[in-house]
């Protein structure tokens, strides 16, 4: 089975465009979730959905956008691109409710904003 | 709110040697907590869990105990390898329920390398 998939891998974007990441979670899996870990850092939350709906936000600007859709899968949209917001974001998928299962990541996408 | 920290790092060992990675939490109630590895370019692999008190852990050689009175999680392992070099994080969540249920908060992260 796949794990969890997330495109592009890699993408470089100017200050001030914006930018769409996509995530696959394992078949069955309903959750997805994503984080945001900065060089040097541990992984921060940004977005958790579950059946389709946003169940949990970070603290972070209304800059960042997410949606699940039917197929579970889901988009991370970064409007008016800062270079603070370079960074790998990473995708995780859980079969049921959040906190009762465990939680598999994709190997992220790195974005780098020049 | 939640909170993880974890020992300054990095931390190099010479292979076969002893190794523990200090993780205290700071959370109300009962969170689950959990060590990831995170390897060169890769995403994060669960390396084993814990949700409730006295719980261990264990994977691969890895343990870790849930330690309710002193809010710990600390990993261990008897005999490192050069293959256990990459970066550990410990993490926890709440359990369903709550508005913030099944949020992970990790620590910092701690850099292991392992020399033949």
């Amino acid at each position: 089975d796949a794990g969890v998939t997330q495109s592009p891998t890699h993408l470089i974007k100017t200050r001030g465009q914006q930018v769409t990441l996509r995530c696959s979670p394992i078949s069955g899996h309903k959750s997805v979730s994503w984080y945001q870990q900065v060089l040097g850092q541990g992984p921060q939350f940004i977005f958790q959905y579950y059946e389709k709906e946003e169940r949990g936000r970070g603290n972070f600007p209304d800059r960042f956008s997410a949606r699940q859709f039917p197929n579970y899968s889901s988009e991370l949209n970064v409007n008016a691109l800062l270079l603070g917001d370079s960074a790998l974001y990473l995708c995780a998928s859980s079969f049921g409710p959040p906190g009762n299962y465990g939680y598999t990541f994709g190997s992220g996408t790195r974005l780098t904003v020049v | 709110g939640d909170s993880v920290t974890q020992m300054e790092g990095p931390v190099t060992l010479s292979e076969e040697a002893f190794l523990t990675i200090n993780c205290t939490y700071t959370a109300t109630g009962y969170p689950s907590l959990f060590w990831y590895v995170q390897y060169p370019g890769e995403g994060l692999q669960l390396l084993l869990k814990a949700t409730k008190a006295d719980d261990k852990g264990s994977n691969k050689g890895f343990e870790a105990t849930y330690r309710k009175e002193t809010t710990s999680f600390h990993l261990e392992k008897g005999s490192v390898q050069v293959s256990d070099s990459a970066v550990y994080f410990c993490a926890l969540s709440r359990p369903a329920g709550g508005t913030s249920y099944g949020k992970l908060t990790f620590g910092q992260g701690t850099i292991l390398t392992v020399h033949p």
